[in-house]
């Protein structure tokens, strides 16, 4: 079974900063990983699939990128409304997430 | 515009039983694969069964395997999760999924319906 480990746990960054989370695979999972916002209270939301794709209507300011067993999702200028935690996905499989904080 | 609405959560006595719901509008169920994710609180999703368009084919997690029944009716645009001998581990919000492409990835959720398993 494969094991997707996020790091870090939080991020805690000001408005503007560039956000880099990582999801690291236990073996490989080709492009095969998806990336997830969820906010409190509600649902996750796609934001990235096959390691690099935006889903339909997410901001250009999210991009994914990786292969094999590393995986990054950049949040280029992190704005007050990106607040949430962050899973990635492959499968049937989540990772723990990484929650994103305002300073 | 494509909603999952679920249905049917509560509060239930450790082995006991509820009917989970969820109805399709906005797209044709009978395309899509669609799978139950649940989140126990504070904690991430995880993923608990999924049917094929036809119901030809389901899947679970190993914890749930002989208690939950996925099942569905395109003709009523519904997916069903039936949970039996309920534990306090299967408290959680239990979330409809629609699934894209071949890999699990899902690009439609529900907004959840909370199960809580307590004496």
């Amino acid at each position: 079974e494969i094991v997707l480990t996020q790091s870090p746990a939080t991020l805690s960054l000001s408005p503007g900063e560039r956000a880099t989370l990582s999801c690291r695979a236990s073996q490989s999972v080709s492009s095969y990983l998806a990336w997830y916002q969820q906010k409190p209270g509600q649902a996750p939301r796609l934001l990235i699939y096959d390691a690099s794709n935006r889903a339909t209507g997410i901001s250009a300011r999210f991009s994914g990128s990786g292969s094999g067993t590393d995986f990054t999702l950049t949040i280029s200028s992190l704005e007050p409304e990106d607040v949430a935690v962050y899973y990635c996905q492959y499968r049937r499989t989540f990772g723990g997430g990484t929650k994103v904080e305002i300073k | 515009e494509v909603q999952l609405v679920e249905s049917g959560g509560g509060l239930v006595q450790p082995g006991g039983s509820l009917r989970l719901s969820c109805a399709a509008s906005g797209f044709t169920l009978s395309s899509f694969w669609v799978s139950w994710v649940r989140q126990a609180p504070g904690k991430g999703p995880e993923w608990v069964a999924n049917i094929a368009q036809d119901g030809s084919a389901e899947n679970y997690v190993d914890s749930v395997k002989g208690r939950f029944t996925i099942s569905r009716d395109n003709a009523k645009n519904s997916v069903y999760l039936q949970m039996n001998s309920l534990r306090a581990e299967d408290t959680a919000v239990y979330y409809c999924a629609r699934v894209s492409g071949g890999y699990d990835v899902v690009d439609y959720w529900g907004q959840g319906t909370l199960v809580t398993v307590s004496s």
